[in-house]
């Protein structure tokens, strides 16, 4: 089994809502990751964690909070975002952070904030 | 730094066409390199993928050559289907200082196979 799975499939927020996305793997996969993607853009990293614990933050804006519950669970937590913070959030998880390993990529989260 | 240029698209074919699609890149040491497509409304997915020089990445009928001499990994395939449309992502990932474990990704191209 090589999925990842996210939820929501769709969020709407208002600038003043907390809300949280979730990401779950069952691969035994060590590295999980969060992407930000605009509309015809690649994906830009935002959070690595490795071992469950955070190895990469790309300065990220602090109104974005990830957590690693455990190996099997990634979670972005949000608050008073942006409307430019509107895009697909996805998640993805690899073996470990070698080079050799693939990332295994979510279906992602289409966040919309109103 | 690492960085991965993607041929300009969009790109439109018809069915059954050959398609390629040319990828070239920067790295700081010896990186190992992917194709991920996405399909409209989803996330995405690893076609293939190539660790060393010399090796061929295959899936579904793609091909992409790791070709150290002209840091190049170019997408192929000999008979395109209308199901293959979707954007293809270049990318390459390198170990050792901020870049370990980090996907560098290309600018994407769309590709649209028409009947």
């Amino acid at each position: 089994d090589t999925e990842v799975t996210q939820t929501p499939k769709h969020l709407v927020m208002g600038m003043t809502n907390k809300k949280s996305l979730k990401c779950e793997q069952h691969m035994g996969h060590r590295a999980m990751y969060w992407y930000k993607q605009k509309a015809k853009k690649p994906p830009e990293l935002m959070f690595v964690y490795s071992y469950e614990k955070l190895s990469i933050n790309e300065s990220v804006p602090s109104r974005f909070s990830p957590e690693c519950p455990n190996s099997s669970l990634l979670n972005l937590h949000l608050h008073a975002l942006q409307p430019e913070d509107s895009a697909l959030y996805l998640c993805a998880s690899s073996q470990d952070r070698d080079r050799t390993y693939e990332q295994y990529f979510g279906p992602g989260t289409r966040l919309t904030v109103t | 730094g690492n960085s991965v240029t993607q041929m300009e698209g969009p790109v439109t074919l018809s069915e059954e066409a050959f398609l390629t699609i040319n990828c070239t890149y920067t790295a700081t040491g010896y990186p190992s390199l992917f194709w991920y497509v996405q399909y409209p409304g989803e996330g995405l997915q690893l076609l293939l993928k190539a660790t060393k020089a010399d090796d061929k990445g295959s899936n579904k009928g793609f091909e992409a050559t790791y070709r150290k001499e002209t840091t190049s990994f170019h997408l192929e395939k000999g008979s395109v289907q209308v199901s293959d449309s979707a954007v293809y992502f270049c990318a390459l990932s390198t170990m050792g200082g901020t870049s370990y474990g980090k996907l560098t990704f290309g600018q994407g191209t769309i590709l649209t196979v028409h009947p």
